[in-house]
């Protein structure tokens, strides 16, 4: 149990076009979806906090209107980058919190996004 | 200020000789929780192990261990006769321990490599 799924796994796009991502959680709710950014050989830097319903949170430098994110139901959250240019590379991952347990992290497969 | 340290980026070692992973956090929180995930080279985050502040045991699952010490702030990871499939990077990971603070701020990672 607890599966989280990314679709696209990975998507080459064209600089200034827009790519959606998707996370869902396959068999249990997620209140909170996070959404995290990683550069070759680097970490995992959060991006985002995204809670069903509501908008979601950045982490400081993020831009919100770049990085859209849309968290519709307990099982779906999707991340638009818009307008992407060659330094929006890079491999998104997402994970999602089981509701009710909170700590409780499960991490999506990663999207790796390449724009040229 | 939350932060996690990873002082070693790369470890070589040959199949079945052990091999510890340093982690050193800081927080000013004393409800927290600390973390160890897997990134294979497939990407795909692999969830090893939480631990909340409050318990200090050290923790055994087959060939991995974990020691944690608050009065050294460290939450070390020892694999044992270690196997080529061990490779991977490693990275630690702090979360507040508060409700509306679950999101995860994760270490550079160590990148561990098993030679036969």
């Amino acid at each position: 149990g607890a599966v989280v799924s990314q679709h696209p796994s990975w998507v080459i796009c064209k600089s200034g076009t827009s790519v959606k991502i998707e996370c869902r959680s396959l068999d249990f709710q997620a209140t909170t979806m996070f959404w995290y950014r990683q550069f070759p050989k680097q970490s995992l830097m959060l991006m985002a906090t995204s809670n069903e319903g509501s908008k979601a949170t950045y982490e400081q430098g993020v831009e919100k209107d770049k990085f859209l994110i849309n968290h519709a139901s307990l099982t779906l959250s999707t991340l638009t980058v818009t307008s992407a240019h060659p330094e929006d590379s890079s491999f998104y991952i997402c994970s999602a919190e089981l509701a009710g347990a909170p700590y409780e992290q499960y991490f999506g497969p990663g999207t790796r996004l390449t724009v040229t | 200020a939350q932060k996690v340290t990873q002082a070693q980026t790369e470890i070589s070692v040959v199949e079945k000789e052990d091999v510890t992973l340093d982690c050193v956090y800081e927080t000013r929180d004393t409800t927290y929780y600390l973390f160890w995930y897997k990134q294979p080279p497939s990407g795909e985050l692999v969830f090893l192990i939480r631990r909340n502040s409050f318990d200090e045991q050290n923790e055994i699952s087959g060939r991995y261990s974990w020691n944690f010490q608050k009065s050294t702030s460290s939450f070390n990871f020892t694999i044992t006769a270690s196997q080529v499939v061990d490779s991977a990077v490693y990275f630690c990971a702090l979360s507040e321990g508060s409700y509306n603070t679950d999101k995860l701020i994760f270490g550079t990672g160590t990148r561990l490599q098993v030679f036969p």
